[in-house]
């Protein structure tokens, strides 16, 4: 595709259900990141993504958050147990893996929590 | 721990005026300094970025300042326009092991540039 794709756009949830948000990165990017940007808080690092390398998962707030690649391609972001707090935009980007460059990212998941 | 401090957390300019953001770092290991313009309901693009071996670079409207000694740099925006309005981060990134450059962003800054 022309660029990163998130679904769904938008997500509303009850307390204590699990969530699946899912990114496709444009062709070819070998890194993927995930961000939480929630009011007033700015971009909240979450996972990262490069190659066959092990995830860098310093990010993630707790063990409910979970994140996996496929294929080393398309990426999903699972929430289990969502709490009123997980209520955020949950952004996704890719890169060509080359170090400082350039962060392509999608439009993002509105997730909300009831 | 917030590793990179942004203000302010908003700004009104007039048309033409000049929109100044800054941001400030602890981490000396920082070796990247990328800006991100975001639009509503938009994820953030790179605006313009530094690496701290210069002292200024300058895209059109767009001048980054930096200040490796203060361990400080900034956005000038001149000749703003509304159509500039917008929520800007600053950010910076340092060598993770491998080839992960792991960008911190601040917490933004909202511009509204009025007409």
């Amino acid at each position: 595709g022309a660029g990163v794709s998130q679904s769904p756009s938008n997500k509303v949830t009850e307390k204590g259900k699990d969530v699946e948000l899912r990114c496709d990165p444009i062709s070819g990017h070998t890194a993927l990141y995930w961000y939480r940007q929630s009011l007033g808080q700015g971009l909240e690092f979450l996972i990262y993504f490069q190659g066959n390398s092990a995830p860098d998962k310093s990010g993630l707030p707790s063990d409910r958050f979970s994140a996996e690649r496929t294929g080393g391609s398309v990426s999903t972001l699972t929430i289990q147990r969502t709490q009123q707090e997980d209520s955020a935009v949950y952004l996704c980007a890719s890169s060509l893996g080359q170090g400082r460059e350039k962060l392509f990212f999608g439009s993002g998941t509105q997730l909300s929590v009831l | 721990q917030q590793q990179v401090k942004q203000s302010p957390q908003s700004l009104i300019v007039q048309k033409g005026g000049i929109s100044i953001i800054n941001c400030a770092y602890e981490n000396t290991a920082f070796d990247y300094f990328p800006w991100y313009q975001q639009f509503p309901g938009k994820g953030p693009a790179l605006l313009i970025a530094i690496r701290p071996d210069v002292s200024e670079k300058k895209e059109g409207r767009f001048t980054i300042s930096f200040n490796k000694s203060a361990k400080q740099f900034s956005l000038h925006i001149m000749d703003s326009q509304p159509g500039d309005s917008a929520t800007y981060f600053c950010a910076a990134s340092k060598y993770s092991g491998g080839s992960n450059y792991k960008l911190t962003f601040g917490k933004g800054t909202l511009l509204t540039v009025n007409p």
